[in-house]
């Protein structure tokens, strides 16, 4: 069935950077997009961006200068990290499958704290 | 940025009853909205997809309406398990957006 699974750090220092990554099982990444969106208790949901099944992007403009979304096709996984991190980057990130984020994974709960 | 309108935070209902949920985007979106169910720690779960298309092994108490810029979320008869919040997004152009949600209390 279909699973991605998030794996990155809970805790970041200010000005530091997050790396998730999404490893993806039950459909190719040449068939499906991955996006990313995260849920804070202040901004509710928010998508952050897109890496497409093609291999293009497209970022939320208010990230655009400190995300990157890549892949690995043949690992099956999906890169994210987001540079320059505040407090109020604190929030649990999602990947998810597809334009209609049929599929999302567990989350990663990230704090920006010193 | 497209703007996903939820109008109610709270809805109360209890066991049995029908409820609607209404989402209303700022621009034509056509028919590309979906709504998820959002259980307290736990990920969104996609309920309705272009609209009216109900997601695998979703319960056909779920249907979704709407197209343009007014989209309805009903379930026909609510369940103790229906406790959730449900949140409407635009998937017509990035980026893509969400309604704020609405969170179904049961009485």
């Amino acid at each position: 069935q279909v699973q991605l699974k998030q794996s990155g750090p809970g805790l970041v220092q200010p000005s530091q950077s997050l790396s998730i990554t999404c490893t993806v099982s039950g459909f190719s990444l040449t068939s499906y997009g991955v996006h990313w969106v995260r849920q804070s208790p202040g901004k509710g949901l928010e998508w952050l961006g897109v890496i497409w099944s093609g291999g293009s992007t497209d970022y939320n403009a208010a990230f655009i200068s400190r995300l990157s979304i890549s892949k690995d096709n043949s690992k099956s996984q999906v890169f994210f990290k987001m540079n320059s991190l505040q407090a109020n980057d604190t929030a649990i990130y999602y990947c998810a499958r597809g334009d209609s984020l049929l599929d999302w994974g567990q989350g990663t709960t990230l704090t920006v704290s010193s | 940025d497209i703007v996903m309108t939820q109008s109610h935070k709270f809805m109360s209902t209890s066991v049995g009853d029908r409820v609607s949920i209404t989402c209303k985007a700022s621009q034509d979106v056509s028919t590309a909205v979906a709504w998820y169910q959002q259980k307290p720690g736990q990920s969104p779960k996609l309920l309705i997809y272009s609209a009216s298309y109900r997601y695998t092994g979703v319960p056909d108490r779920f249907t979704g309406s709407g197209s343009g810029t007014d989209f309805t979320f009903t379930i026909s008869s609510v369940q103790a398990e229906d406790l959730a919040v449900y949140y409407c997004q635009q998937h017509y152009s990035t980026p893509f957006t969400f309604g704020s949600g609405t969170k179904l209390e049961i009485k």
